[in-house]
């Protein structure tokens, strides 16, 4: 079945860098975008980027002020996300979520089952 | 960006009830060119990630069952669940899908009575 399977929990100092893969199956995955939400413990949704899987076009929330990288491995069928000088308040469960659509915008049918980020000192 | 807001933050139905979420955009999620709504609801139960349950704003995803529904074009659009069940409490979310950066709602909890 179409499922995307993310690494496991993370923690780090503040100022250091994660990187969170996502490794899909069951699809084609040059054929769809990936992208990045998160969830501050308690709080709502934050959408992160985006990685067009076939053609590698990326794009990205402000918000992150180029913190935030975005790469696809189209031979292992796994997209990451990178996030640098991490900050306490960067402190959330980080997922990615499958483009529904093959063209064009979608909602996303799809997403990882999440990977805890802890920043602390 | 377009802000996406919900109403209410929370509530409590008693099972068998109606409910409706509202949310609003700050700017028309409807396309021209489609006439598609970018709009799209998901469901969030504690410790899981999001479900989707409606995109394009009316069209259920495969598997969800019939009592949920969504409406509304342009900057208005709701979510009802016709009979509430003990298996929907959890938090829903709306986010537009027109134009980056993609945006939520701020959710909606809800609880049983």
């Amino acid at each position: 079945q179409v499922q995307v399977v993310q690494s496991g929990a993370e923690v780090k100092k503040p100022g250091a860098s994660v990187k969170v893969s996502c490794r899909a199956s069951g699809y084609t995955f040059s054929s769809y975008a990936m992208h990045w939400v998160r969830q501050a413990p308690g709080q709502g949704l934050e959408w992160m980027a985006w990685i067009n899987a076939g053609n590698g076009d990326t794009r990205f929330s402000q918000t992150f002020h180029g913190r935030v990288t975005v790469s696809a491995d189209t031979s292992a069928s796994t997209a990451y996300m990178e996030l640098s000088s991490l900050r306490p308040e960067d402190t959330a469960i980080y997922y990615c979520a499958k483009w529904a659509t093959v063209t064009g915008p979608g909602a996303f049918d799809i997403w990882g089952q999440g990977t805890m980020v802890t920043v602390s000192s | 960006d377009i802000v996406m807001t919900q109403s209410p933050d929370s509530l409590a139905v008693s099972l068998g009830e109606r409910t409706t979420i509202n949310c609003k955009s700050s700017q028309s999620v409807l396309s021209d060119s489609n006439n598609k709504n970018y709009l799209a609801w998901y469901q969030q139960k504690p410790g899981q990630p999001p479900k989707l349950l409606i995109h394009w704003a009316s069209t259920r995803e495969s598997g969800v069952p019939d009592r949920f529904s969504g409406s509304g074009s342009g900057t208005d659009f709701s979510l009802t669940i016709s009979s509430l069940q003990a298996e929907d409490v959890a938090v829903y979310y709306c986010q537009q899908y027109y134009s980056s950066p993609l945006t939520f709602g701020g959710g909606t909890k809800v609880q049983i009575k």
